[in-house]
């Protein structure tokens, strides 16, 4: 069975310090791993897309890089609006459809 | 502002009854998916349509329904409710169809949900 894994569960940093979400993946055919940011109560936000191991995307604050098991995500200097939780998909070969398959998130807060 | 619309914002009803939400996407996208999301199960796939045309299931109960309509807008029934059916649900839609070099493109924009309430 495909399943996505995010650790930690909930963060908590003070504004500059520098931190690392995970995500981990056992699935077969990966068609894509997404990164999606939620604020509470609304729907997720797209951030990025990786396809393939080795690959790096950046967005300010934010890089996000993926190996052939994992993804991580990399907050550099955050500040209290980085706040939310961040959640990691992949979209899979599952009975000949690609499926989405959502991690729990990790819920990150960040103290001025 | 995604450009994904849904209706209604929130939703209160009772035990065994039925109601519908509507999700129309982002203009110039052909594909809509339907999500689930509880506190206890997280955000969970339901089912995809692209084009009119159910495209892939997920974890839906057969109490629910979706279709897609000519104008691309959606609905998801949902039938002889239960108490744990109370969630968050989310539309979100795709181009799907764009792809480079054999990769996907189909990023998925999400509307900004249905609270949906079964007392």
């Amino acid at each position: 069975e495909d399943q996505v894994t995010q650790s930690p569960e909930a963060l908590r940093l003070q504004e500059g310090e520098s931190s690392s979400l995970n995500c981990s993946y056992t699935v077969s055919g990966l068609r894509g791993l997404f990164w999606y940011r939620q604020d509470p109560g609304k729907g997720p936000e797209f951030l990025f897309t990786l396809y393939s191991a080795g690959e790096e995307k950046e967005k300010e604050r934010l890089k996000a890089t993926l190996t052939k098991k994992e993804s991580f995500l990399h907050i550099t200097a955050p500040k209290p609006e980085d706040s939310a939780t961040y959640l990691c998909a992949v979209q899979a070969l599952s009975g000949g459809s690609y499926i989405p398959t959502f991690g729990r998130g990790t819920s990150l807060i960040v103290h001025p | 502002d995604s450009g994904v619309t849904q209706t209604p914002k929130h939703l209160i009803t009772a035990t065994g009854q039925r109601v519908t939400l509507r999700c129309s996407p982002r203009s110039g996208d052909l594909s809509v998916y339907w999500y689930q999301q509880s506190l206890d199960q997280g955000l969970q796939f339901l089912i995809q349509y692209y084009n009119g045309e159910e495209r892939a299931k997920g974890n839906i109960l057969e109490r629910f329904s979706a279709q897609q309509f000519p104008d691309l807008h959606s609905e998801l029934n949902l039938s002889s409710l239960e108490l744990g059916d109370s969630a968050l649900y989310f539309c979100a839609s795709s181009v799907e169809g764009g792809t480079s070099g054999g990769l996907s493109t189909d990023t998925q924009y999400f509307g900004p949900g249905t609270r949906l309430t079964v007392l």
